[in-house]
């Protein structure tokens, strides 16, 4: 079974622009969360989709917004970039089941580098 | 708030000895506990979780254990090889409210052979 796939690896952005990233959950997984990772401070949680609803949302500015499709697969949108986006953003998928999310499978992340 | 904490940013282990990765929480409706294993410019690789119905999972060389009454759970790994030095984190979540999951800051091992 394929595994969750992100596209693309690696962005160079300058400051102002907007980008977007795309994720590919694991046939089958409804939900996909992303996270944002910088040195030092773990995984922040940014948002969690799941049937094309926002489910749960973290703490960060409206810049940052997500999407997904009805095939499951999910975009992720920053707008005005700041030097501070700089980061690993990762995408992860699971399933939920009887009520309960079931556990998280991890994309390889996008390495976003903001100039 | 952090609500998964890691306070070890790093560990060194010899090559065959125990590691043992801890991790605390502060939100008592946590009942569902991760280890992911992350090495560099990959993502997170899932190791094993423990619901809070057990204290105890085996999978391997890994053994989670979760203390609710002190709300710590640690992660041993025995015996540790070299491949076994990445970062690892502890996750948390409050699958009954259908929460988010909460990530620690990572433990850096390092497995000296």
């Amino acid at each position: 079974k394929a595994g969750v796939t992100q596209t693309p690896r690696y962005l160079i952005k300058t400051r102002g622009q907007q980008v977007t990233l795309s994720c590919s959950p694991i046939s089958g997984h409804r939900s996909v969360s992303w996270y944002q990772q910088t040195p030092g401070q773990g995984l922040q949680f940014l948002f969690e989709y799941f049937s094309e609803t926002q489910r749960n949302k973290g703490n960060f500015p409206g810049r940052f917004s997500g999407r997904q499709f009805s095939n499951s697969r999910s975009e992720m949108n920053v707008s005005t970039l700041e030097l501070g986006d700089s980061a690993l953003y990762l995408c992860a998928s699971s399933r939920w089941t009887a009520g309960y999310q079931e556990t998280q499978y991890f994309g390889p992340g996008t390495r976003l580098l903001v100039l | 708030d952090q609500q998964v904490k890691q306070n070890s940013p790093s560990l060194s282990v010899q090559e065959g000895r125990i590691s043992i990765l801890n991790c605390d929480y502060t939100n008592s409706m946590f009942d569902y506990f991760l280890w992911y294993k992350k090495y560099p410019a990959e993502g997170p690789t899932f190791l094993i979780s423990i619901s809070s119905i057990k204290d105890k999972n085996e999978d391997g060389r890994f053994t989670v254990f979760l203390n609710k009454s002190a709300k710590h759970l640690s992660l041993h790994i025995v015996p540790s090889q070299p491949g076994d030095s990445a970062v690892y984190f502890c996750a948390a979540s409050a699958r009954i409210v259908g929460n988010q999951f909460y990530f620690g800051t990572g433990t850096s091992l390092t497995v000296i052979p």
